[in-house]
């Protein structure tokens, strides 16, 4: 079964937009990519999902490009609040199965 | 809506010893996961239940790790015996649908953290 690599960190100054992207081979053409806040003593905490093109909520906006080896989960404006880690979630496909895999995940540190 | 409900939030003990961790899931949800969290990783599959079957769980360590899930309701992980390297944040979720790849959102609780000493 293949991985997922993402920054292992990222820091950003308030207000400013966020990238963050995950790489993953071997999803299928169907398969979600769900993306998740950890915060110190928290369990994650789920802040989008999608499976092509473009996805936004009130708090992020999720890309996917065609090929579906990477997704980039893009926070805008981020504030102090945004310090967190954030991983991927994506099943990635063996021979007649899967596995829920979590990325290792991106420590994003807002600074003043 | 209540969320995923984990207890103890923490525990102590000492190696050898044995722990038991609860979960009950979000009402109504089909599908319950236990993850493992070691510090600084990413969270780990150990088990996922579909209603009271097992789904997987080929990444939980059978010769001292348990976890059944009665009822198709709530869940207990237990570990016997403990060893250092189980200290970790042990998580629960749900989700309302069977299969997470294609959407269906999983839900966690805050987590069970256990230190082994």
């Amino acid at each position: 079964l293949a991985k997922t690599t993402q920054p292992i960190s990222m820091d950003s100054y308030e207000g400013q937009e966020v990238n963050i992207t995950c790489s993953h081979n071997n999803i299928a053409t169907n398969d979600y990519i769900t993306w998740y806040q950890q915060f110190p003593s928290q369990g994650p905490r789920f802040i989008i999902q999608g499976y092509k093109t473009k996805v936004t909520n009130e708090v992020a906006s999720l890309f996917i490009p065609a090929d579906r080896k990477s997704s980039t989960l893009s926070l805008p404006r981020v504030s102090l609040s945004d310090t967190a880690v954030y991983y991927c979630l994506v099943a990635l496909r063996g021979a007649g199965s899967y596995q829920l895999t979590f990325g290792k995940g991106t420590k994003l540190s807002v600074i003043p | 809506e209540a969320g995923v409900a984990q207890s103890p939030r923490y525990k102590i003990i000492e190696k050898r010893q044995s722990v038991a961790f609860w979960c009950n899931p979000i009402s109504g949800h089909a599908t319950l996961y236990w993850y493992q969290q070691i510090l600084g990783q990413g969270p780990k599959l150990l088990i996922q239940f579909q209603n009271n079957g097992v789904v997987d769980d080929s990444q939980l360590p059978k010769d001292r790790f348990s976890a059944e899930r009665l009822k198709g309701v709530d869940s207990t992980l237990k570990i016997q015996p403990a060893k250092l390297e189980d200290s970790a944040v042990y998580l629960c979720a749900s989700s309302l649908g069977t299969d997470a790849a294609l959407g269906n959102t999983i839900y966690f609780g805050e987590g069970s953290w256990l230190t082994v000493v």
